[in-house]
């Protein structure tokens, strides 16, 4: 199916473990986005990347890691989960351009517990 | 750096025009967003503005102002599923000029 994809939708772990957030999208879409989303504080970026093989910290990448080695994928993978890293985990994409909004995936509720 | 804000909550009437407005602080604006999101699920797109003006969609309609840092979300005739919170996002020139910055959103109820 056309759209955007994340993996899981709901995901427990213990702290200390790794986890991946997986993303993917089938539009071939330059740009794609990782957000989290906690209360009080809105969505905030984590990391993004521009195209495969390029990608650059957000506002808060700390404890996180990002690859892209197709354009399609995106994950995201919490090296050491902590619980401050509890929280809705949104994953988006766009073509790039003027006028261009994200399209965001369902979203992923990590649990660390 | 950038800053948004967004009233956190108001409650209108089923039927009525509400207006939720929105202010930013940006270096480098290139567009603002709104989307609104459900409990629950993903933000979805509303609208665009990067000009000064209103663009009217429907029953939705965006101000921007950007001598000021002001936008505006105009609902006309609400129903009761409009009920959500409304993102309002600024697009920044740096970093390619794709990443938003999301205000802390408004939470809107629509009473019968």
């Amino acid at each position: 199916d056309a759209g955007i994809t994340q993996s899981p939708r709901y995901k427990i772990t213990e702290t200390g473990r790794q986890v991946t957030l997986m993303c993917h999208q089938t539009w071939s879409h330059s740009y794609m986005f990782w957000y989290r989303q906690d209360l009080g504080h809105g969505l905030r970026l984590i990391y993004y990347s521009a195209a495969a093989d390029i990608t650059d910290k957000g506002e808060v990448p700390d404890g996180y890691v990002v690859s892209r080695s197709k354009t399609e994928n995106f994950p995201l993978t919490l090296e050491s989960a902590t619980r401050s890293q509890t929280s809705v985990y949104f994953c988006a994409s766009s073509p790039g351009g003027a006028g261009y909004g994200y399209t965001f995936g369902s979203g992923t509720r990590l649990t660390v517990v | 750096g950038q800053n948004i804000d967004q009233p956190t909550e108001m409650t209108a009437t089923e039927g009525a025009i509400v207006q939720i407005n929105c202010t930013y602080q940006t270096s480098g604006f290139n567009g603002l967003f709104w989307y609104q999101q459900h409990a629950g699920e993903a933000p979805t797109f509303l609208s665009y503005n990067v000009l000064d003006g209103l663009e009217e969609k429907g029953r939705f309609s965006s101000f921007l102002s950007r001598s000021k840092g002001y936008s505006y979300l105009l609902l006309k005739e609400l129903q009761m599923k409009d009920s959500a919170s409304y993102l309002c996002a600024v697009r920044d020139r740096e970093n390619y000029g794709q990443n938003f910055v999301f205000g802390p959103g408004t939470r809107l109820s629509v009473l019968p």
